[in-house]
């Protein structure tokens, strides 16, 4: 079967770093998405990755290992705003996305 | 741009009573559309998916069922709601670009409450 896992809930400090992980079982590979979604709202596009290595945008950095089906989005200069859900989503071969649960990420003053 | 509407944003509907909500997107031709349903606290979970007028694929056999009847119009309904159709509900609408890139981007959400 399909599988996407990711931590369910991690806390993080204001101005700080964090990692979240997130790997993948899947039929075939076509990318690899992270979304935001804050409490109530809709997912919003962070990032895409279909090669290895690192995409940076701004705070915000998303790396791919192909060979391991892993992935990480890092997010530094952490600010209260980002507190939200982040969500792993990976293409399959029939470019369906398959879902992760999300990880809840609560940043503390 | 491209912009993409859902309505209405919030209801509540009784058991047994029919449901239609839409999704129109702006800004773009023959897009993929798509129909999620998120249970609180859990992942996004894809009902149903269209790649033209007409088109529709569906993921999970249920109570529901979706038509496009225009280009850029996607229709979720029901004809009797369950109590377990509660959930938040996601519009996306995705053009496939070049390398195969074919994000998707969701509209504002129906959140949906079945007493």
């Amino acid at each position: 079967g399909q599988n996407i896992d990711q931590p369910t809930e991690m806390t993080a400090t204001e101005g700080a770093i964090v990692q979240i992980n997130c790997t993948y079982q899947t039929s075939g590979f076509n990318g690899l998405f992270w979304y935001q979604q804050h409490a109530g709202e809709a997912p919003t596009f962070l990032s895409y990755n279909v090669l290895d290595g690192l995409e940076e945008k701004g705070r915000f950095s998303s790396f791919l290992s192909r060979s391991k089906g892993y992935s990480y989005l890092l997010l530094k200069e952490l600010q209260m705003k980002d507190s939200a859900s982040y969500l792993c989503a990976v293409m399959d071969s029939n470019y369906q996305l398959i879902w992760g649960a999300g990880t809840k990420l609560i940043i503390k003053p | 741009s491209q912009t993409i509407h859902q309505w209405p944003a919030t209801l509540v509907q009784p058991v047994g009573s029919p449901l239609s909500l839409e999704c129109t997107v702006e800004g773009t031709s023959n897009p993929n559309l798509y129909w999620y349903r998120q249970a609180a606290g859990r992942g996004l979970q894809l009902l149903f998916y269209s790649v033209g007028i007409g088109q529709i694929s569906s993921e999970v056999p249920q109570n529901l069922s979706a038509s496009r009847p225009q280009d850029r119009q996607f229709i979720l309904s029901s004809k009797k709601l369950l109590l377990s159709d509660s959930g938040f509900y996601l519009c996306a609408w995705s053009v496939l670009a070049g390398e195969g890139t074919d994000t998707q981007y969701f509209g504002p959400g129906t959140r949906l409450t079945v007493l």
